[in-house]
């Protein structure tokens, strides 16, 4: 799977937007963006995923670049129990992956009251 | 409720003891999988098993035996482990291990300590 780059830690207040960016400048055409997240003391928690075109579910948005070389995951009202170590990850195509889910250090998102 | 529920939630153990970790998925999925996270690190993936059968064994030591009786209950037999060993072990299910675009559901984890 191809490698992602985060910033380490981004801080924001609550009930603003939050962009958390992701680089991911050597994905393959077939490689799914997919976003997870992880609170203190829990398992992650997937978020969304997308592929070519902008996604959006009830938890967030994720805007994918034209050339899908970064992606950017967007809470629209970030909350204190937003905070936690965001991951971006990639998944590749064809089958014959197995769910080799590989998380880096991802972004630790503090939000202040 | 998470949909895959792990127990215990803390275990100790001594390095000669014997122990399982266990975990339920509620979710109707084919693919489960062992990961685990030790402190200051990345996750790890460990095993994973599609359908019952183990499809991926990441290089993990003998130590720790998988087992998946049924696609809804999976486990991981812990004897002779190491003070390194101590980390938080998640499980984890998903419809489909081949397909990239399956999200996977994580249960909380079980906090392991070696001592």
């Amino acid at each position: 799977d191809a490698k992602t780059t985060q910033p380490n830690s981004m801080e924001s207040n609550e009930e603003e937007p939050v962009h958390l960016p992701c680089n991911h400048s050597t994905i393959s055409g077939t490689d799914y963006i997919h976003w997870y997240r992880q609170l203190p003391s829990q398992g992650p928690e997937y978020v969304i995923h997308g592929l070519t075109s902008n996604v959006n579910n009830r938890m967030a948005s994720l805007a994918i670049a034209e050339d899908r070389k970064s992606s950017t995951l967007i809470l629209h009202r970030a909350t204190l129990r937003d905070a936690a170590v965001y991951y971006c990850i990639l998944r590749a195509h064809p089958s014959g992956n197995t769910g080799k889910l590989i998380f880096g250090q991802g972004t630790t998102l503090q939000v202040k009251p | 409720e998470t949909g895959v529920t792990q127990t215990p939630r803390h275990l100790v153990m001594g390095m000669t003891n014997k122990k399982s970790l266990k975990c339920e998925q509620h979710l109707g999925h084919n693919a489960m999988y062992w990961y685990k996270q030790s402190a200051k690190k990345p996750l790890e993936l460990m095993f994973v098993y599609s359908l019952e059968e183990r499809v991926e064994n990441n290089s993990v030591p003998s130590r720790f035996s998988p087992e998946c009786p049924n696609s809804s209950h999976l486990f991981l037999h812990l004897h002779t482990l190491q003070p390194e060993d101590s980390a938080l072990y998640l499980c984890a299910s998903s419809q489909d291990f081949e397909q990239p675009n399956s999200p996977l559901h994580f249960g909380n984890g079980t906090r392991l300590t070696v001592t």
